[in-house]
């Protein structure tokens, strides 16, 4: 079965300094990654997806994230962090032979950045 | 509408009583999936359904959990029975069916959820 790990329940960085939130991933087959955003009280929000070709994906806000298959890596990154980043940050993944179709998420890494 | 409405936001019932949460899809989507989040967790898969039919619903917890899907557009998940561990924000999202085999390859489309307390 699909699963992803999201080591850091919490990363704190300064505003406009590079940030990093780490995702990896175990799946049968190729996987398909995502990352998606949860503020406050609100939906989550679909921010970028690898599916097939380049390995850097870039995505909404800023945010980009490069797959790495002999690590099994799928990291968040953003150059430059804002305040207004401060948000969770969930990785998830559909792929392998069996439920397919279904997307499996981590447990979240909270980002705080402070001004 | 433009996104996923889930109805209701809120929800608060007593330990044994029967609840329906509904979602209606974005206009279009074919494939519709129910999620549940608990405080400080992920999204944990609950069931996804291709037009009308279950295609997995190998997440729901045990038979107290049932969805339907009757027309291909709205979806109601129901609990009976519930129980206080059942209390959780239960999220909607829906996705467009493409490319081979009719995979979903594309991204989810979430509501805000309901959230579910039962006392």
């Amino acid at each position: 079965a699909q699963s992803v790990a999201q080591p850091e329940d919490q990363v704190n960085v300064a505003e406009g300094n590079p940030l990093t939130v780490k995702c990896t991933y175990s799946v049968s087959g190729n996987p398909y990654l995502f990352w998606y955003v949860q503020y406050p009280n609100r939906g989550l929000q679909f921010l970028l997806k690898y599916i097939t070709g380049d390995n850097l994906v870039k995505g909404s806000y800023g945010f980009e994230a490069e797959f790495n298959k002999s690590q099994t890596s799928f990291h968040l990154k953003k150059p430059s962090a804002l305040v207004s980043d401060s948000a969770l940050y969930f990785c998830a993944v559909r792929g392998g032979y069996t439920g397919f179709q279904k997307l499996v998420f981590g447990t979240g890494t909270r980002l705080l950045v402070s001004p | 509408g433009a996104g996923v409405s889930q109805t209701p936001s809120n929800k608060v019932t007593e330990k044994g009583k029967y609840v329906e949460l509904r979602c209606d899809p974005i206009s279009g989507h074919t494939a519709l999936y129910w999620y549940r989040q608990s405080l400080g967790q992920g999204p944990e898969f609950l069931i996804y359904f291709q037009g009308t039919g279950a295609a997995d619903d190998s997440g729901l917890p045990n038979d107290r959990f049932f969805a339907v899907r009757p027309e291909g557009s709205v979806s109601t998940l129901k609990i009976q029975r519930t129980e206080r561990g059942d209390s959780a924000v239960y999220l909607c999202a829906s996705s467009l069916i493409s490319g081979l085999a009719g995979s979903v390859s594309g991204e989810l489309f979430f509501g805000e959820g309901s959230r579910l307390t039962v006392l």
